[in-house]
């Protein structure tokens, strides 16, 4: 099993970024997934979560935010960050199903002026 | 949203040492189905989490046997029987009995 974030970066205020993780090594359509965040320095915090049948549910945070979505013909789950806040600022993670039993190794958003 | 409180923040041990590492939560979370969906990650220097121990008691594939879990409800145990330098870093329960999904504060294991 593998997980790879892409699609980090600085960004200013009030811009957009799309995280992508591709996944490997298990049957991708048969899981549910996870985004998960961690500020620097400090605990982790739930984003969103997708289900194998493309039910999604988000953190009150980001909802209304974040977008969180599957392409299973490319082994691909995605998190569109629309109106990003300082505090969206973290490492963003992808885990596998509701156990969390696979992580990826993350991916740094900025968001700074 | 359900609280984890996890004590000590900080563990300092020796080599060999056994700890053991406390979560509470804020309200029970013995699921409807009869399961208890508390799991214990660890989280190495400069690397993401791992899963350890899952459904309160569970060893996940490949963990050495040193680890165990224990508890019920709102309260819950993660020891090491015998700490090794691989061991090292930063301790998180989780609950997934209810959503949102929330995570422990955390129990950083240090070398004394």
């Amino acid at each position: 099993v593998q997980l790879v974030e892409s699609g980090g970066g600085l960004v200013q205020p009030g811009k957009s970024l799309k995280l992508s993780c591709s996944a490997s090594g298990f049957t991708f359509s048969s899981y549910g997934m996870h985004w998960i965040r961690q500020t620097p320095g400090k605990g982790l915090d739930w984003v969103a979560y997708i289900s194998s049948s493309s039910g999604t549910v988000y953190a009150d945070a980001v909802k209304g935010r974040f977008t969180i979505s599957r392409d299973n013909a490319k082994n691909t789950l995605y998190l569109q960050l629309n109106s990003l806040k300082s505090e969206d600022t973290a490492i963003y993670y992808c885990a596998r199903s509701g156990n969390c039993d696979y992580w990826g190794q993350g991916v740094m958003v900025t968001v700074s002026s | 949203d359900v609280v984890l409180t996890q004590t000590p923040p900080t563990l300092s041990a020796t080599i060999g040492q056994s700890v053991s590492i406390s979560c509470r939560s804020s309200q029970s979370l013995l699921d409807s189905d009869g399961d208890t969906y508390l799991n214990w990650l660890l989280q190495r220097p400069g690397q993401s989490p791992q899963l350890l121990i899952y459904s309160v008691s569970n060893l996940e594939s490949g963990v050495p046997n040193r680890f165990s879990g224990s508890g019920s409800e709102t309260d819950f145990t993660l020891k090491i029987s015998g700490v090794e330098a691989e061991d090292l870093g930063v301790y998180y329960c989780m609950q997934a009995t209810h959503a949102p999904l929330t995570f422990g504060t955390g129990t950083k294991l240090e070398l004394k």
